[in-house]
Formats: structure tokens, C-alpha cells, sequence
């Protein structure tokens, strides 16, 4: 079955430390992968995304990303996180063109 | 650019009302999504419309929900009876064509419900 994977519910961080947010999924082929934010009370913000070539990619917010087939995961990595980072982060994959799964999410504290 | 827009932002209602939601998404874009996120989980999708034909509804509750696309632009999302886990937001999405090629899709501020 498709799905998507986050399996950190909860991370805690301190302001100024490094962050990598886990994320697997399942599919037979390359799929293209996304990661977005949400902030309490906010939609959802697109950080980055992946379809082909390299694959370390780069977003917004200082944030990258990097696919790895083998391990069928594209965790989410900032080197220096700021207290504004605070919010949800969630990671997603589009299957079959049409059909965009998402996974559970992992909140981020940051400490100041 | 203009953003995806959803009215209202906020309802609460009793379980068996009804209540409607509307979209209105980024102009020029094809696609329209309804997703419904429960607190603690990720978005779920409910349907899918390109243009104005669904292309996606096979999670939708069409029991009690419905949408529309009139025109191909706007959009509403209606459900009636509303039930206790029915509480959730409901987020309208938008992109350029369907998904192929890994479009972007584009998120509104969602329509928070809860139902008491």
C-alpha cells in the first residue's frame, strides 16, 4: 500500500542546533516528493520539492532535502534552526499525478 | 499573486447542520483539491476536480458530503448532517493542470470547524 511516513511525532531542538526531520514513503516508482509547514492557524507552505536530477534539493527558509532511493526516504535538514521555525512540518508524495498523500506530521519545538 | 481563498476561516455548529464551505482558488489554475485535516494528522484528501469534472472523490463521505465547481472556478464544499467527527480543517488546494510533472499545489489558510 502507499503511504507515507513520519516517525518522530514530537522533536525538540535548541535555537542555533541542527535539525533533520524524517520522512519514508512507499512506491514502486520515483515519485516526487514534497515538504511543507504549517504554522498554527496557517495553510500549508511549500519548503521544497523533488521530481528528478539532484538529489539534494533546496528550499526556503534555509531549508534542503535529500532523496535517497535506497532507503526510500527524503528527510528534511536545516544547520542552524531559528525560533520561527516552530510550527508543523509535514512531508508528502505525489502518486499517480493525481494523488498527494501526506504523512502524519512532526511538530517541531525549538528552545530558546 | 493572489493566494487560494476559503470563507469562512471559523465555524461552529451543532452535530446534524449543515454547513458550506467555499474556494475560491489562484486564478488560471485548472485543478482544485478539498482536503480535510483532523487535529494531530496529516491532510486526507476528499476530491479532486479538473476544471469543473472530478477527477478524485473516492475518499469523500457522499453520504453527508458534496462539492461542487461550478464554472471551473470556484468551488463548495457542503456537508449536511454534520457529525461530531466532522470537527476538523478543511483546506482547498489549487495547481496549474493535475499533478503529472509535479506540479506545485497550493494551499489555502483552511476553514476550521468544529462540531458540538
Amino acid at each position: 500500500a502507499q503511504s507515507v511516513t513520519q516517525p518522530d511525532i514530537h522533536i525538540t531542538v535548541s535555537e542555533g542546533a541542527s535539525l533533520e526531520l524524517r520522512c519514508n514513503y512507499s512506491y514502486g516508482a520515483t515519485p516526487y516528493l514534497f515538504w511543507y509547514v504549517q504554522s498554527p492557524g496557517q495553510g500549508l507552505q511549500l519548503l521544497l520539492k523533488y521530481f528528478s536530477g539532484d538529489t539534494l534539493v533546496q528550499g526556503i527558509k534555509g531549508f534542503e532535502a535529500e532523496f535517497k532511493r535506497s532507503q526510500s526516504s527524503f528527510n528534511l535538514r536545516k544547520p542552524s534552526v531559528h525560533w520561527s521555525d516552530a510550527a508543523e512540518y509535514f512531508c508528502a508524495v505525489l502518486y499517480n499525478n493525481n494523488d498527494m498523500r501526506f504523512g502524519a506530521g512532526t511538530r517541531l519545538t525549538v528552545k530558546p | 499573486e493572489a493566494g487560494v481563498a476559503q470563507s469562512p476561516r471559523y465555524k461552529i455548529i451543532e452535530k446534524r447542520q449543515s454547513v458550506a464551505f467555499w474556494c475560491n482558488p489562484i486564478s488560471g489554475h485548472a485543478t482544485l483539491y478539498w482536503y480535510q485535516q483532523i487535529l494531530g494528522q496529516g491532510p486526507k484528501l476528499l476530491i479532486q476536480f479538473q476544471n469543473n469534472g472530478v477527477v478524485d472523490d473516492s475518499q469523500l463521505p457522499k453520504d453527508r458530503f458534496s462539492a461542487e465547481r461550478l464554472k471551473g472556478v470556484d468551488s463548495t464544499l457542503k456537508i449536511q448532517p454534520a457529525k461530531l467527527e466532522d470537527s476538523a480543517v478543511y483546506l482547498c488546494a489549487s495547481s496549474p493542470r493535475d499533478g503529472s510533472s509535479g506540479n506545485t499545489i497550493y494551499f489555502g489558510e483552511g476553514s476550521w470547524l468544529t462540531v458540538v
